[in-house]
């Protein structure tokens, strides 16, 4: 059973770097399988943020982009993510997840439990 | 631009059909993807591919998907389906896009 779990800092403050590690088990990140992060604000909807595929190559969401990092440690298993200068904007839960290929499109079929980050001071 | 479309709430009766709705310029070229989301929880699949179900998902759960709009249909409505419900669509361009959601409310 493939299993994902978030952990970093609940609390940033402003104008700070959000960051958080997504522990995989029960399959290698070196699989054929991208990694993403979604996030969800309080109240809303699904924000896809980015992924990245074992090699480290990586897609991020363009309004994201310019503070976006997501990175991948194969040793440890895991991958994280960086996002600077946050705002009380990026406040959200954020779920790290695995992505499945299909012809033509993918989807994510694990998902971790969520971690809620606040931005405050 | 591209955008889905959910309604905001759905409501139905126990033991009826709901049928939640996700619409997009000529959606029926994708493949559509549905997740339920309980208060609290993670996303959890229930429909892939338009209409295919993982394991574990009742049969209860099916998906369609034509022109502009894609839907889920989730038959003998219980409690234990109250959620919200959201699809999402993938392409080369614009990545990973999820609907807005919809609230499914037993009455």
């Amino acid at each position: 059973q493939v299993q994902l779990q978030e952990s970093g800092p609940g609390l940033v403050k402003p104008s700070g770097t959000l960051s958080l590690t997504c522990a995989v088990s029960g399959d290698s990140i070196s699989s054929d399988n991208w990694w993403s992060w979604v996030r969800q604000s309080p109240g809303k909807g699904l924000e896809w943020i980015g992924e990245i595929y074992h090699s480290g190559s990586t897609n991020y969401n363009p309004p994201l982009q310019s503070r976006l990092t997501i990175s991948v440690d194969k040793s440890k298993n895991h991958f994280s993510l960086r996002l600077s200068s946050v705002t009380a904007a990026d406040t959200a839960v954020y779920y790290c997840a695995r992505e499945v290929a299909s012809p033509g499109t993918y989807y994510f079929d694990y998902w971790g439990q969520g971690t809620l980050v606040t931005v405050s001071s | 631009s591209d955008v889905l479309t959910q309604p905001p709430s759905v409501s139905v009766a126990p033991g009826q059909t709901a049928r939640i709705t996700c619409g997009g310029n000529n959606i029926e070229s994708k493949s559509v993807h549905w997740y339920q989301q309980k208060p609290g929880q993670a996303p959890v699949l229930v429909i892939h591919d338009d209409s295919d179900r993982p394991s574990g998902i009742p049969e209860r759960f099916s998906g369609s998907n034509s022109g502009n709009t894609a839907t889920l249909a989730i038959s003998r409505v219980g409690t234990g389906d109250e959620a919200d419900y959201y699809c999402q669509v993938w392409d080369r361009r614009t990545h990973w896009l999820f609907g807005g959601g919809t609230r499914l409310t037993v009455l």
